[in-house]
């Protein structure tokens, strides 16, 4: 199975700051790489797909990068709306697997 | 759009089987072609994946829960179920329904997720 750690596992920011969220895969997934946002007691929400593909509905400070093993999330300036964990999927292959989850909590 | 409700018994007794139906409304899983999946998430912890059933049929299964899961669709109610059986301490979580259309793409609709306590 496909391995994904996420760093940090979570982090305390200000709002306006900006926020980068690491995904490291444990073998090269291209670009099949997956974004959710999750607020307490939600489901996730599709954030990103293909790594880099937003998905309606976000705004612009989202952006993803990153290909083959090392994908970043980031969030240019952090909003109160954006207190929240992230997830990142691989979809490459089955079985599916998430990362651990990054939560981004008030400073 | 495609929206999705998940619904079943909040408690199970450990040992029997977990049973969840997830409600497929504004749209036709007969005539569409997507997969649906399962995922569920223990209190205050990550996201796993369960499996996921495509709506022509083809189901694919976690590891680590391959040997007690089944995923079917009852086309005619619209409906992906899912059995879970021999449940433990550890199956309480909270199980959700997604929907992911066909490629390399992640889960786009999810359903708001349903809580099962397993316990005595």
């Amino acid at each position: 199975d496909i391995q994904l750690t996420q760093s940090p596992s979570s982090l305390s920011v200000s709002v306006g700051d900006r926020v980068t969220i690491t995904c490291r895969a444990s073998q090269d997934i291209s670009t099949y790489l997956t974004w959710y946002q999750q607020k307490p007691g939600k489901a996730p929400k599709f954030l990103i797909y293909g790594a880099s593909t937003l998905q309606t509905g976000f705004p612009s400070r989202f952006s993803g990068s990153g290909s083959g093993t090392d994908f970043t999330l980031t969030i240019s300036s952090l909003q109160p709306e954006d207190f929240a964990t992230y997830y990142c999927q691989q979809t490459y292959t089955t079985p599916r697997t998430f990362g651990q989850g990054t939560k981004v909590e008030i400073k | 759009q495609v929206q999705l409700q998940e619904s079943g018994p909040g408690l199970v007794k450990p040992s029997q089987t977990l049973s969840l139906i997830c409600t497929v409304s504004g749209g036709s899983i007969s005539s569409d072609s997507y997969y649906l999946n399962w995922v569920r998430q223990p209190a205050g912890k990550g996201l796993e994946w369960i499996g996921r059933i495509y709506t022509r049929g083809d189901t694919t299964y976690g590891p680590s829960l391959k040997s007690r899961v089944t995923i079917s669709l009852d086309t005619s109610k619209n409906q992906l179920s899912l059995k879970l059986t021999s449940v433990t301490a550890a199956d309480t979580a909270v199980y959700y329904c997604a929907r992911s259309p066909i490629g390399n793409h992640g889960m786009d609709v999810w359903g708001q997720g349903t809580t099962v306590t397993v316990s005595s």
